[in-house]
């Protein structure tokens, strides 16, 4: 499979613990995106690199969030101190440059 | 702040009906445009994307087009089938290029 791939599918965690996800862009492509998205919510976009550079982050990224894209490559996001409110779908794409963005699958997080 | 309105918000027709999805943008000034099918807890699939010199794509039974100047896409779906039930998602890529933004969707439900 040569598409976005993100790991964990799911992942059900208790308040107060810390999560990471990984995602696993498409191998050429060097703009990576991450997303957030609720029930009947279009996605919401949380980050963005280029190659390793963290270029852009929203305001909805609070400081108990932190993304990273070592050499470019994987990226993975990690919430510290999780709440109920981080129970979403995230989501993660990439793209070449300003073509089309591929998405994953998602990560669906549980925060009980 | 760039807004993304997508009409109507749910859609329900039998099989076999054209129709039209229609997204606005608060801010003309984006870049590409991409249309997204999202099936439920499921990631996002690419249909199309218009990229900044274009006005129009197709593929199959799918045409969009984009009107800059007004800041608005409409989605076309030729003879609708059951298969087709999701969610249409539209995105827009800003002009730097370091993020889409979503509107929130329109469900589709085609009946048999």
């Amino acid at each position: 499979d040569t598409g976005v791939s993100q790991n964990p599918r799911h992942k059900i965690t208790k308040r107060g613990q810390n999560v990471t996800f990984r995602c696993d862009p498409i191998s050429e492509h060097n703009r990576l995106y991450w997303y957030r998205q609720t029930l009947g919510q279009g996605p919401e976009f949380l980050t963005y690199f280029q190659n390793e550079a963290q270029l852009e982050k929203s305001r909805l990224l609070s400081d108990r969030f932190s993304a990273e894209r070592p050499k470019g490559s994987f990226s993975t996001l990690e919430i510290q101190r999780t709440e109920q409110g981080d129970s979403a779908m995230y989501l993660c794409a990439s793209s070449l440059s300003l073509s089309e963005a591929f998405f994953g699958q998602g990560t669906r997080l549980t925060v009980v | 702040k760039q807004e993304v309105t997508q009409i109507p918000a749910a859609l329900s027709v039998p099989e076999g009906e054209n129709l039209v999805l229609n997204c606005s943008f608060t801010d003309s000034a984006i870049y590409n445009l991409q249309w997204f099918r999202q099936d439920p807890g499921k990631g996002l699939t690419s249909l199309l994307l218009i990229q900044s010199s274009q006005r129009e794509q197709t593929s199959g039974r799918l045409n969009a087009s984009l009107d800059k100047s007004s800041g608005r896409s409409t989605l076309y779906i030729a003879a609708s089938q059951p298969g087709d039930s999701a969610t249409y998602l539209c995105a827009g890529t800003n002009q730097a290029g370091t993020a889409l933004i979503f509107g929130k969707g329109t469900t589709l439900s085609v009946s048999s």
